[in-house]
């Protein structure tokens, strides 16, 4: 069964940095991209940004480019979402999926997603 | 202001048909990109509900059907039932923003 698990939830101070990870089982998890979206309380999906395993390249929204940064270890077949200055708009339930295609780059969609990671940012 | 437009709300009685809009823009749906939804159940991560515009996974029922038509897209249910009372959310390629787009999100309802 392919799935996907996040790290559990976590609670932060503004100005704390944070890394949550993703890990990938019953595929190989260096061919398919890993993409991140968020989901504020009570709002809708926001697209973050991919990264492809097999090599760490990376393409961000350009809402959150700078704000984050995504990375992956191969090796542990884990994809992590990391922040170096939390703020507490960053809070949010944040949830990896797998990217999958037809074969067109354009055209795919994700699936499964992991169970999500709550982060809370609060003083 | 998501870039995939769709209605907040949709209702319908058990049984019935609904249709749940997503508009988007000659960047995304109307340059040919293919259009996803998921399922979001309430309190659970989302899933693949429609994919390739109308294209359904294994588990979902064929009252579910896709539809895509110039520059926008189209989720259809009948025969309502109450396990569909859920958030969903359609999903392409925007050209603009060289990334995935989602739409807002619409609540289905079932009166």
């Amino acid at each position: 069964e392919v799935q996907l698990v996040q790290s559990g939830a976590e609670v932060k101070k503004p100005g704390e940095s944070l890394r949550i990870s993703c890990k990938g089982s019953g595929y190989t998890f260096t061919s398919y991209w890993i993409s991140w979206v968020r989901q504020m309380p009570g709002k809708g999906l926001e697209w973050m940004g991919r990264i492809d395993p097999s090599d760490s390249y990376t393409n961000y929204s350009p809402s959150f480019q700078g704000h984050v940064t995504l990375s992956a270890d191969k090796s542990i077949s884990t994809a992590y979402l990391h922040w170096s200055s939390l703020k507490a708009s960053d809070t949010a339930m944040y949830y990896c999926a797998r990217r999958v295609g037809s074969g067109n780059f354009y055209n795919n969609w994700v699936d499964p997603w992991g169970q999500g990671t709550l982060v809370t940012v609060s003083s | 202001q998501s870039v995939l437009t769709q209605p907040p709300s949709v209702s319908g009685a058990p049984g019935q048909r609904v249709i749940i809009s997503c508009t988007g823009s000659s960047s995304n749906i109307g340059a040919g990109y293919d259009v996803h939804w998921y399922q979001q159940l309430p309190g659970t991560a989302p899933k693949l509900f429609i994919y390739g515009n109308s294209n359904r996974p294994s588990g979902v029922p064929d009252r579910v059907s896709g539809s895509k038509s110039g520059t926008s897209a189209s989720l259809a249910i009948t025969g309502l039932q109450a396990e569909d009372e859920a958030d969903y959310y359609c999903h392409s390629y925007d050209s603009s923003l060289s990334g995935s787009v989602f739409g807002g999100g619409t609540k289905l309802t079932v009166l």
